[in-house]
């Protein structure tokens, strides 16, 4: 099975700063789609950006980019420019391309400090 | 277009009790998940239904859980004699049917919180 390893279980970032939140991941598959959801005190999942396996251009959604390297199997999150609104949990999700179901990372708890 | 929708938001069960949690996906959408999340962990997969199908429930507990998604109305997980262990957040996502294998992430809802107590 799959497996989703988020390293950092807290981090913290000054207000205008950069963060970067770290994802690694297991698999023998080469095709597949790797997420990062927001989850805020509401506890609603929000995605924050979508990344296809066979694509090598790292997406970008305004001030979040991920560096994604295949060969390392590795997803990391930057945020730029960071707003108290980022503050969240922040999980890094799995999706196999021909199976439907996720598999999630434990978490980063994001702290924005003003 | 209303997101994934979840009813209650909370819901408290005493011990042995039955929790029945509902879904109504996205409209248009007919694939929908059910998973768990525990106190400070992130979410567990625990089953994967279309109309009147379960696809895959590697997920679910072998007993007392059960889910249903049938032809007209909302999905349904069922949990009987709840125990202090099911306190958690059970979320349930949606997607549109895929072609081909698409990318489609999945659309969640805000979740329904158990508490057994």
């Amino acid at each position: 099975a799959q497996t989703v390893t988020q390293s950092q279980p807290e981090m913290s970032v000054q207000e205008a700063e950069t963060v970067t939140l770290s994802c690694t991941y297991d698999t023998s598959e080469s095709d597949y789609y790797l997420f990062w959801y927001k989850q805020p005190p509401s506890r609603q999942m929000i995605l924050v950006i979508r990344q296809e396996a066979y694509k090598q251009q790292n997406a970008t959604e305004n001030r979040f980019s991920v560096n994604f390297q295949k060969a390392a199997k590795s997803f990391s999150l930057k945020i730029s420019d960071s707003q108290l609104g980022d503050a969240a949990m922040y999980f890094c999700a799995y999706r196999s391309r021909n199976f439907n179901k996720f598999y999630f990372g434990s978490g980063t708890k994001l702290n924005v400090k003003p | 277009n209303a997101g994934v929708m979840q009813n209650p938001r909370h819901l408290v069960r005493r011990r042995g009790q039955e929790a029945r949690l509902r879904c109504s996906p996205m409209k248009g959408h007919s694939h929908v998940y059910w998973y768990r999340q525990l106190p400070e962990e992130g979410l567990k997969f625990m089953v994967y239904l279309q109309k009147e199908n379960i696809i895959d429930e590697s997920g679910m507990p072998k007993e007392r859980f059960s889910a249903e998604f049938p032809k007209e109305g909302p999905s349904i997980l069922r949990i009987q004699q709840v125990v202090r262990g099911d306190s958690a957040a059970y979320f349930c996502a949606s997607s549109p049917p895929l072609a081909g294998g698409g990318s489609y992430e999945q659309y969640f809802g805000p979740g329904t919180r158990l508490t057994v107590t």
